[in-house]
């Protein structure tokens, strides 16, 4: 998994396994998460968000977990894909701030 | 098409030459924010901006200067850039700074020599 400021992960999956990817935030006053998906030569695409006042927030193929008391975010991707080779960013804010994790690469292996 | 858009997408410059880096986004959006994206780092906020003529420090703003004198457009000027300021840069926006989905531009890469 991924915290702020630790070195870039790597998650390899194979293709149509589930992916998990972990996320450990800072700040308490933090009232919305989201997951980002970048790819090579792009800027950040947002894949899901959930807000502090829910604990689970389901999109298509994947699902966001919110764990306020020890302070843990994850995104499950299923039927991982090849498309979903990428880094993914975890994103905490609080009236505008933001603080993004730095990230873990998914490499999807066929 | 609802887009953020970045200028210049590359730039090479020197120690303390002023550059402005301009963003701009066509979807009415409230928020606007830059980033800087080092190796390992993730991204880190410079500044952002809830609405016209208010802006607020991010967690590395030093070095850096906004403006939003109106609501599309969001500059980031670097007064006098060092070579520690060498990064990739993105615009985004989105509709209001409180739980939003942000929108990001294609990206800037710096080069301070």
């Amino acid at each position: 998994g991924e915290s702020v400021g630790l070195h870039l992960p790597t998650l390899s999956v194979q293709e149509g396994d589930n992916s998990i990817i972990n996320c450990a935030y800072s700040n308490s006053a933090s009232d919305y998460f989201i997951w980002y998906k970048q790819e090579s030569g792009k800027g950040p695409q947002f894949i899901i968000d959930i807000r502090s006042n829910m604990d689970k927030r389901q999109g298509q193929r994947v699902t966001v977990l919110l764990n306020k008391t020890v302070k843990h975010l994850s995104l499950q991707i299923a039927a991982t894909q090849p498309g979903d080779s990428a880094v993914y960013f975890c994103a905490e804010s609080s009236w505008g701030k933001f603080q993004f994790g730095a990230g873990t690469q998914v490499v999807v292996t066929p | 098409e609802a887009q953020v858009t970045q200028n210049p997408r590359y730039l090479i410059t020197v120690t303390g030459k002023k550059l402005t880096v301009t963003c701009s986004q066509n979807m009415n959006h409230e928020y606007m924010s830059w980033y800087r994206q080092d190796p390992g780092l993730g991204l880190r906020q410079i500044y952002y901006s809830m609405n016209v003529e208010v802006t607020d420090k991010g967690d590395v703003p030093e070095g850096y200067k906004v403006s939003r004198k109106e609501k599309r457009n969001f500059p980031l000027i670097l007064e006098s850039p060092s070579p520690n300021q060498t990064s990739l840069y993105f615009c985004a926006s989105s509709l209001n700074g409180r739980r939003n989905e942000q929108f990001f531009g294609p990206g800037t890469r710096l080069t301070v020599l």
